[in-house]
């Protein structure tokens, strides 16, 4: 089975600040890899698709790249509303399952 | 506009059961699969199960095999999980999502299996 792995865990930033979050795979994914946000009581908030597609109404500071086993989801100038748990997903075609990796959050530093 | 809402959780005794419903809106339901997803209490996400557009195929995780089945009407728009011999590590927020990646979730449904 295919194993997610985020780092850092805990990611400090102020305001501003530029925010970048790792997601390594144990075997190759190709670009089968989302980003997605989530707050305490919300549904998640599909960021990223296809390793660096932005999802419909994702502001521009909210950037993927990588492909294979190394991803990175870029948030260019951190807001308020950007402190959050982030989880990679690999979504496989078929049999069509998802893996999650165990979240990094961002917190206010 | 795109929505799904999860309905059904609620408390239950470990080895009952409970059924959870995800109504769709705003999208044709019927020609995409659908998944559900779980988050334990302090804990990250975990994929619990799939359904093809049309019910042919399902796909399980290894830890609810054999006790959860996920079916649909597409003529209710409406998907479901039946989940059986509930144990305390099944205690979660359960959402329903659309594949292939999710763009859409519910708003989640608490499930809490008591001891």
């Amino acid at each position: 089975d295919i194993v997610m792995t985020q780092s850092p865990a805990t990611l400090s930033v102020s305001p501003g600040e530029r925010g970048t979050l790792s997601c390594r795979a144990s075997q190759s994914v190709s670009s089968n890899l989302a980003w997605y946000q989530h707050k305490p009581g919300q549904a998640p908030r599909l960021l990223i698709y296809g390793a660096s597609t932005r999802a419909t109404g994702i502001p521009a500071r909210f950037s993927g790249s990588g492909s294979g086993t190394e991803f990175t989801l870029t948030i260019s100038s951190l807001q308020s509303e950007d402190f959050a748990v982030y989880y990679c997903q690999h979504y496989n075609n078929w049999p069509p399952r998802w893996t999650f990796g165990q979240g990094t959050k961002v917190e206010m530093k | 506009q795109v929505q799904l809402v999860e309905s059904g959780g609620g408390v239950v005794q470990s080895g009952g059961s409970l059924r959870l419903s995800c109504a769709a809106s705003g999208f044709t339901f019927s020609g995409l699969g659908m998944h559900w997803v779980r988050q334990a209490p302090g804990k990250g996400l975990e994929w619990v199960a799939f359904i093809r557009f049309d019910g042919s195929h399902k796909f399980y995780a290894d830890s609810v095999k054999g006790r959860f089945t996920i079916s649909r009407d597409n003529s209710k728009n409406t998907l479901f999980l039946e989940m059986n011999s509930l144990r305390p590590e099944d205690t979660a927020v359960y959402y329903c999502a659309k594949d292939p990646f999710g763009d859409c979730w519910g708003q989640g449904a608490l499930v809490t299996v008591s001891s």
